[in-house]
């Protein structure tokens, strides 16, 4: 089973600034099968990057993802207060097919 | 426009059966994987599984194994998540979700989530 480990669990910071979240993989991940999803509270996930790198439909351009192998990094630009959310990595792979990370919460410092 | 509308909250006792459902709408329903995640009380998502409505190949994640049964009724566009025998540890939130595609795995539309409470 891939174990996918998020940091930091928690953000700190304001409105304006840039956030890099982090998304390390126990075993290698094609960069294929790594998506990025954002819950606001009460609120059913949304996709927000596939395929490590690619915008979903509708996702501005502050974010953005890079990343390869082990490695992965969700980027937000200049964060809005639409953006003060829980973001949770995703690989897709074997057995189980599906696995997340634990997620981190992004919140108002 | 594309839509997956869950059945509303549940509150059951220890031991009773359930079914929830996720009505797809606003695109081919048969073409999609549809897949079921749990969130419990302020934690984070699992996967449990997931199912082609064209076929029925139903898919688990080891840890919901033998614990849910997965189904579609693709005559009315729905998938749904069942137990046999709820436990206190069942209750959570569950969301269905679309897989993107055949070569994209990722999961492009949720559902608003159904609300399971167990209790005695």
């Amino acid at each position: 089973e891939i174990v996918l480990t998020q940091s930091p669990g928690t953000l700190s910071l304001s409105p304006g600034e840039r956030a890099t979240l982090s998304c390390r993989a126990s075993q290698s991940v094609s960069s294929s099968y790594l998506a990025w999803y954002r819950q606001k509270p009460g609120q059913a996930p949304r996709l927000l990057i596939y395929d490590a790198s690619s915008r979903a439909t509708g996702i501005p351009d502050r974010f953005s993802g890079s990343g390869s192998g082990t490695d992965f990094t969700l980027t937000i630009s200049r964060l809005e207060p639409e953006d003060f959310a829980v973001y949770y990595c995703q690989q897709y792979g074997s057995s189980p097919e599906y696995t997340f990370g634990q997620g981190t919460k992004l919140e108002i410092k | 426009e594309v839509q997956l509308v869950q059945s509303g909250a549940e509150v059951k006792k220890p031991g009773e059966s359930l079914k929830i459902s996720c009505k797809g709408s606003g695109y081919s329903f048969t073409s999609y994987w549809i897949g079921w995640v749990r969130q419990m009380p302020g934690k984070g998502l699992e996967w449990m599984g997931i199912i082609h409505p064209g076929d029925s190949n139903t898919r688990y994640s080891p840890s919901f194994q033998g614990q849910v049964t997965i189904s579609a009724d693709k005559s009315i566009s729905t998938a749904y998540l069942q137990w046999s025998s709820l436990k206190a540890s069942d209750t959570a939130m569950f969301y269905c979700a679309r897989r993107t595609g055949a070569t994209q795995p990722s999961f492009d539309y949720w559902g608003q989530g159904t609300l399971v409470t167990v209790s005695s």
